[in-house]
């Protein structure tokens, strides 16, 4: 299956806010609603900051939230922090007991 | 506390052989969706494999019939056996939890695995 597509790049100033958008196909993110977003900081691993498209884990801030238009899902940060400046992953379902992740979107916080 | 805790890296030769593991605490390994995640260096992340708490295996299709997952109840650790190790499969590994086959929400710290002459 093909990678999800994210953009390389997003950048803003704290207290703004921002969106990254991942799209996919019929196959993964328009067919189910299971798509989930991850932090990850440099030579960290991943954090998972929202699943089922919309619903946060506990301890996240409701500063995250998700959506999901037809084969595009995304992910917006409100309010960005210093804090925020970090690397976001999309992952969809893909049937077939198969997942699929986005190629990555780094956030810089002007 | 959760703990995922891998080990088992390093540097192969092409057409080596390398297993990694994840030793689990916190959760019963055999009770729950398990999974390997990579990431190349610079790149995002990529789905590897996924076990089921009922032994059943699927793989990404660059690394299947090369690699194996498996799990070891008695150990609770999940295991990665990787064959015919090509250049491409350089990268860090991530175990990880597929809670409800739906999102990963345990990680292990990464073992960076290098394949190289």
């Amino acid at each position: 299956q093909s990678a999800l597509t994210q953009p390389a790049s997003v950048s803003g100033s704290p207290g703004q806010s921002i969106t990254i958008s991942c799209t996919g196909s019929s196959s993964d993110v328009g067919s189910y609603n299971f798509v989930s977003w991850y932090q990850q900081h440099p030579g960290k691993a991943p954090k998972l900051l929202i699943y089922e498209v919309t619903r946060r884990p506990s301890g996240v801030s409701d500063r995250f939230s998700g959506s999901k238009s037809g084969n595009t899902a995304s992910l917006t940060i409100s309010g960005i922090q210093a804090e925020d400046e970090a690397d976001y992953h999309c992952c969809s379902y893909a049937g077939y007991s198969t997942v699929v992740f986005g190629g990555g979107t780094k956030l810089t916080v002007l | 506390d959760v703990q995922l805790v891998e080990s088992g890296g390093g540097l192969v030769q092409p057409g080596g052989s390398l297993r990694l593991s994840c030793a689990v605490s916190g959760f019963t390994v055999s009770n729950n969706y398990m999974a390997w995640v990579r990431q190349a260096p610079g790149k995002g992340l990529e789905w590897v494999s996924v076990i089921y708490s009922g032994g059943n295996t699927y793989y990404a299709a660059s690394v299947k019939d090369r690699f194996t997952i498996t799990s070891d109840d008695s150990k609770n650790t999940l295991y990665l056996q990787m064959d015919s190790l090509r250049a491409e499969d350089t990268a860090v590994y991530y175990c990880a939890r597929w809670a409800t086959m739906i999102y990963f929400d345990y990680w292990g710290q990464g073992n960076l695995v290098t394949v190289s002459s």
